[in-house]
């Protein structure tokens, strides 16, 4: 299986700051890697895929970068609504893998 | 626009089989892959398994000896049995669609199980 690391596990934030989230693969997965937030008691909801593709619907201040095994997803402008938790997923080869997620706080 | 929505028992007792039914509603469930995804509670995701719409299937190792899905297209419905639960299969479920590059969108609300006597 590919495993998925995500860093940090947990951050705090302010409204307003840029933020960054990585997520490393244990082997290269090309471009094949998707971003979702999710909010308590919610399901997650795509936010990028193929590593730099805004999901439609999507606010432009979410932007994803990298390929083969390192990946980040940037929040340009930290708004109220950004505060959830973010999963990584690698769709590069079954079982898909899920990083453990990054917890963006309120500072 | 799509909507999926789990259904099945939210209490299922050690050693029996789990079940649930995603019902795809707006949109038909022909030509895309489907898949379960788990998430125990205050924990990350695990991909369960996919099925086509034709009834092929694929899922994790790591439950596949327990994990049966099926489809049934004229009622725009998928379901999971997974056999031999225990409590560590306590976790809300989630149905969702494969859609970009193996991306899961959208996804079912979600459904809680517990696995207790």
């Amino acid at each position: 299986d590919i495993q998925m690391t995500q860093s940090p596990s947990s951050l705090s934030a302010s409204v307003g700051d840029r933020v960054t989230i990585t997520c490393r693969a244990s082997q290269s997965i090309s471009s094949y890697l998707n971003w979702y937030q999710q909010k308590p008691g919610k399901a997650p909801n795509l936010l990028m895929y193929a590593a730099s593709s805004l999901q439609s619907g999507v606010s432009s201040r979410f932007s994803g970068s990298g390929s083969g095994t390192d990946f980040t997803l940037t929040i340009s402008s930290l708004q109220p609504e950004d505060f959830a938790t973010y999963y990584c997923q690698q769709s590069y080869s079954a079982p898909w893998t899920f990083g453990q997620g990054t917890r963006v706080e309120i500072k | 626009q799509v909507h999926l929505q789990e259904s099945g028992p939210g209490l299922v007792k050690p050693s029996e089989t789990l079940s649930l039914t995603c019902t795809v509603s707006g949109g038909s469930i022909s030509s895309y892959y489907w898949s379960w995804i788990r998430q125990p509670p205050g924990k990350g995701l695990e991909w369960i398994g996919y099925i086509y719409y034709s009834g092929s299937t694929n899922s994790n190792p790591s439950l596949k000896s327990r994990v049966t899905m099926s489809v049934d297209t004229s009622k725009n419905q998928f379901s999971l049995k997974l056999s031999s639960v225990t409590a560590a299969d306590t976790a809300v479920y989630y149905c969702a669609r494969h859609l970009n590059q193996g991306s899961f969108d959208p996804w079912g609300q979600g459904t809680v199980v517990t696995v207790s006597s």
